[in-house]
C-alpha cells in the first residue's frame, strides 16, 4: 500500500529546533516530490517547502527561508525547523506530489500529521 | 502572493442537497487549482486537481469547474460523509496558497 508515515508528536521550547521525518512506502520515491505544510489550530493549511525525490532540489516559501531545511535519505524525507516560536505550534504534514511526472504540484497523498507544540 | 478567497465560509445544508462552493484567485492561475476535503483530526484529502479532474476513486457526486480566476466545487447530492471542511489551493505560483476553507454543516 502507498503510505507516508510521519514521526511522532514533539514538544519544544522557544528557540529550539525540531526535525520531523516522513517515510514513504509503496511507490518509487524518486518519481515524486515531497511538500511540507503546516496547519495551525482553526486555520487552513500553509505550504512551507518542497523537495524533489529525484535530485534533492528544494523550493522554500519566502516566509520560511533560512529557518526550514529539507533533506532526504533513501525513501525518507526530513523537515527541520529552527528558532522555534510559540506561533510555530501546528500540525505539520508531509505530502506527495506528481511534479516530476506531470509538472504539477497538487498534493495527492498526505502523511498522518505531526503535532509540534512550542511552549516554555 | 496569490490570494485565494472562498465563499461561503460556512454552509448549512441537508442530505440530498446540491451544494456549490466558490473559490476566487487574485490573479489568473489557469487551471492549476485543487480541492481538498478535511474532516476533524485528519489530514486533508485530495478531491479534484487541474480544476476539474476527479482524483482516483472519489465519488462522482463531486465535480469541479472553472479556469483563470473563478472556480467552483459542486456536490450533486450531499451525503452524510460529506459534512467536512473544503479547501481550494492554487499551485500555479511558488506560493501555493490555500483558501480559508468552507465548512459544510447540517
Amino acid at each position: 500500500q502507498v503510505h507516508l508515515v510521519q514521526s511522532g508528536d514533539e514538544v519544544k521550547k522557544p528557540g529550539a529546533s525540531v526535525k520531523v521525518s516522513c517515510k514513504a512506502s509503496g511507490y518509487p520515491f524518486s518519481s515524486y516530490g515531497v511538500s511540507w505544510l503546516r496547519q495551525a489550530p482553526g486555520q487552513g493549511p500553509e505550504w512551507m517547502a518542497w523537495i524533489s525525490g529525484h535530485n534533492g532540489k528544494t523550493e522554500y516559501a519566502q516566509k520560511f527561508q533560512g529557518r526550514v531545511t529539507l533533506t532526504t535519505s533513501g525513501n525518507t524525507a526530513y523537515m527541520e525547523l529552527t528558532s522555534l516560536r510559540r506561533d510555530d505550534t501546528a500540525v505539520y504534514y508531509c505530502t506527495r506530489d506528481p511534479k516530476i511526472l506531470t509538472g504539477y504540484y497538487y498534493l495527492e497523498l498526505w502523511g498522518q500529521g505531526t503535532q509540534v507544540t512550542v511552549s516554555s | 502572493d496569490i490570494q485565494m478567497t472562498q465563499s461561503p465560509s460556512t454552509l448549512s445544508a441537508s442530505v440530498g442537497d446540491r451544494v456549490t462552493i466558490t473559490c476566487r484567485a487574485s490573479q489568473s492561475i489557469s487551471n492549476h487549482l485543487a480541492w481538498y476535503q478535511q474532516k476533524p483530526g485528519t489530514a486533508p484529502n485530495l478531491l479534484i486537481y487541474k480544476a476539474s479532474y476527479l482524483h482516483n476513486a472519489d465519488p462522482s457526486r463531486f465535480s469541479g469547474s472553472g479556469s483563470g480566476t473563478e472556480f467552483t466545487l459542486t456536490i450533486s447530492s450531499l451525503q452524510p460523509d460529506d459534512f467536512a471542511t473544503y479547501y481550494c489551493q492554487q499551485y500555479d505560483s511558488s506560493s501555493r496558497t490555500f483558501g480559508q476553507g468552507t465548512r459544510v454543516e447540517i
